[in-house]
């Protein structure tokens, strides 16, 4: 069974930097893109990032561009979103989600539960 | 960026009745488009991609149909389970990007 587990969220405040972190399970991690996607609270989705597997190439949404990093260590089937220069605006619940079985590049059909960061003083 | 503007952003069915939900591009992403269902308090479930191709274990009330700009998601027979947020979602290029969704609710 494909399990993805978000950790890492919490309070943090304006200017701070999180790590969250995605435990996979259950499939080959290292074969398979892996992406970030948030949810403010009451508001639609945002694809935040993407990590490509083989080139490892990285792809960010231009809101968190140059703050945010992508990040994925294959040996501990782990996928990482550093996040510095936290602004109130990253409020939100993080999704870690990948493309398991769907042969399209682009989607997304394993997500994880979220993890909350919120960013307030 | 690709926009995606769904309508309406509210429908309101009784269960039994057809829904009929509809997502334009901003510009052609051919027939790069997915479909996703959120509940509350849960992660989206893919149900639709590449505009038509039901994703593993999505039931068949469910269908996408469309290609370049207009594309529609026809839940034939509406479920009590099918009353729930549906977002769309372009898988064309980066950066891939999502409609406002549109909440299924119950008349």
């Amino acid at each position: 069974e494909v399990q993805l587990l978000e950790s890492g969220g919490g309070l943090e405040q304006p200017g701070g930097s999180l790590r969250l972190s995605c435990a996979a399970s259950g499939f080959t991690f290292s074969s398979h893109a892996m992406s970030w996607v948030r949810q403010a609270p009451g508001k639609g989705l945002e694809w935040v990032s993407v990590i490509n597997n083989g080139d490892g190439s990285t792809y960010y949404a231009d809101s968190v561009k140059g703050r945010f990093t992508i990040s994925r260590d294959n040996s501990k089937n782990t996928l990482y979103l550093q996040m510095n220069s936290l602004r109130a605006e990253d409020t939100a619940v993080y999704y870690c989600a990948g493309r398991v079985q769907i042969p399209a590049a682009g989607t997304l059909d394993y997500w994880g539960r979220g993890t909350l960061v919120t960013v307030s003083s | 960026e690709i926009v995606l503007t769904q309508s309406p952003a509210t429908l309101s069915l009784s269960p039994g009745e057809r829904a009929t939900l509809s997502c334009r591009a901003s510009q052609s992403v051919s027939s790069y488009l997915a479909w996703y269902q959120q509940n509350p308090g849960q992660a989206p479930r893919l149900l639709i991609y590449g505009a038509s191709n039901r994703a593993t274990g999505i039931p068949v009330r469910f269908s996408g149909s469309g290609s370049g700009t207009d594309f529609t998601l026809t839940i034939s027979s509406l479920e009590p389970e099918d009353f729930a947020v549906y977002y769309c979602q372009h898988h064309n290029n980066w950066p891939y990007t999502f409609g406002q969704g549109t909440k299924l609710e119950i008349k």
